[in-house]
């Protein structure tokens, strides 16, 4: 799997939009991109995930830049609840292959301040 | 669903002690895994199962062992607890369809907090 980069920690203030970003320069065209968060204590929760085109669902937005290398997540309205550690991991697609061995970085403490 | 379910939440044992932590699902998933969590660190890989009867090694799997008998469950054995072992305890389990566009979205249990001392 390709390796990821993100910034240590980020804050935010309530209410705005939080842009977390992650730098995947050595994925390859199968790779698909994930976000993961753990809220402090809890296991990690699974938010979204996207191969080339933008996602959006109930939680987040995640834009991928058009040669694949970066990956941003938004949280649209960030709330004091959304505080926890943001996990950007890629991974082969499912089905060209077996189990794929997920590798958590350490991400990137997000901080929203009221 | 209850999900991923972890079993016991808090831990304590002696250097030398044995435990089993237990770890069930109830979303038929295939895969399933066993991650360590060490302060201000990611998650780290110990052990892992693509099946009933399968398993495989992670990262940092000395000193644990695993079984899986059943879709259901996958148990994570000390087998002589040390104080290095003292860490937050993840599974984890997923879907395995090879169905193009298929995800295999992890889905994480609560956690054991284990100290040995």
């Amino acid at each position: 799997d390709a390796k990821t980069t993100q910034p240590t920690s980020m804050d935010c203030a309530e209410g705005r939009a939080a842009n977390l970003p992650c730098n995947h320069s050595t994925i390859s065209g199968n790779e698909y991109v994930y976000w993961y968060r753990q809220i402090h204590s809890q296991g990690p929760q699974y938010i979204i995930h996207g191969l080339k085109n933008n996602e959006t669902n109930e939680m987040a937005s995640l834009i991928i830049t058009e040669d694949r290398k970066s990956s941003t997540l938004i949280l649209p309205h960030a709330t004091l609840r959304d505080t926890a550690v943001y996990y950007c991991i890629v991974r082969v697609a499912l089905w060209t292959g077996g189990y794929q061995k997920v590798t958590f970085g350490t991400g990137t403490k997000l901080q929203v301040i009221p | 669903n209850a999900g991923v379910t972890q079993t016991p939440k808090f831990q304590v044992l002696k250097t030398g002690q044995s435990m089993t932590l237990q770890c069930a699902q109830d979303m038929n998933h295939e895969y399933m895994s066993w991650y360590r969590q060490d302060p201000g660190m990611g998650l780290r890989l110990i052990h892992y199962s693509v099946g009933a009867g399968i398993t495989d090694q992670g990262e940092v799997p000395n000193g644990y062992n695993v079984s899986r008998s059943t879709t259901e469950d996958f148990p994570l054995r000390l087998l002589s607890a040390a104080p290095s072992q003292t860490s937050v305890y993840f599974c984890a389990s997923s879907y395995s369809s090879k169905s193009s566009g298929a995800t295999d979205t992890q889905y994480f249990g609560p956690g054991t907090r284990l100290t040995v001392l």
